[in-house]
């Protein structure tokens, strides 16, 4: 079935360091991907989405495209900032179906 | 901004027991959904219900899990007998109803049940 394998956490940076989160999946046909956030005590928010190949999705300063080549779904951000600790999650959604398949999460903190 | 609610924030049963984990959608959304994240393991969908009844589930929902929306806010997600692998964080989450395209999920914060 399908699955999204995302980097095992916790990660820990610096204010105003480089961030990539690495995603990748398994899945039939083209899915469409998503990332995620969740803030401490709230739920999960759509950060991110991209639904078809070569797609860049981008909000707040991340980014992630969609390579099919390498079915991978990266999240990236130049700067990072205390307010972005959070957790990350990658997801994929398959046409047809309502359910996302999610990642195991990805913890984020980040020291002023 | 309109916001996915859940109750309660925790709960703790005994094994055995029933439990009804409650949420209250979003109020113009009519598709809505549980997952559930067992400790250290990935985030897993459960059941989706649109227009009154399950439109998927995932083999995890067995008959020991029944979805109800007893009135025009509330949805609820019942465990018939709990068991010790039930424990883990309850997700709800709602979505709009569009005629095509992507419907953002938008989450609840979560329910976490332990059962002992």
């Amino acid at each position: 079935g399908d699955s999204v394998t995302q980097m095992e956490g916790p990660v820990t940076l610096s204010e105003e360091a480089f961030l990539t989160i690495n995603c990748t999946y398994t899945a039939t046909g083209y899915p469409s991907l998503f990332w995620y956030v969740q803030y401490p005590g709230e739920g999960l928010q759509l950060l991110l989405k991209a639904t078809k190949a070569d797609d860049k999705g981008s909000n707040k300063g991340f980014e992630a495209t969609y390579r099919k080549e390498t079915t991978s779904f990266h999240l990236e951000k130049g700067s990072v900032q205390v307010s972005d600790s959070a957790v990350y999650f990658c997801a994929l959604k398959q046409g047809g179906s309502e359910k996302l398949v999610f990642g195991k999460g990805t913890k984020l903190t980040v020291n002023p | 901004e309109p916001e996915v609610t859940q109750t309660p924030s925790h709960q703790v049963t005994q094994m055995g027991q029933e439990v009804i984990l409650r949420c209250v959608p979003i109020s113009n959304h009519l598709y809505f959904y549980w997952y559930r994240q067992i400790l250290g393991q990935k985030v897993e969908f459960l059941v989706s219900f649109y227009n009154n009844e399950i439109s998927e589930k995932s083999e995890i929902f067995d008959d020991q899990f029944s979805v109800e929306r007893p009135d025009g806010s509330n949805f609820t997600l019942k465990i018939r007998s709990t068991k010790l692998e039930d424990s883990a964080m309850y997700f709800c989450a709602s979505s709009e109803t569009l005629s095509q395209g992507w419907k953002t999920q938008y989450f609840g914060p979560g329910t976490r049940l332990l059962v002992l």
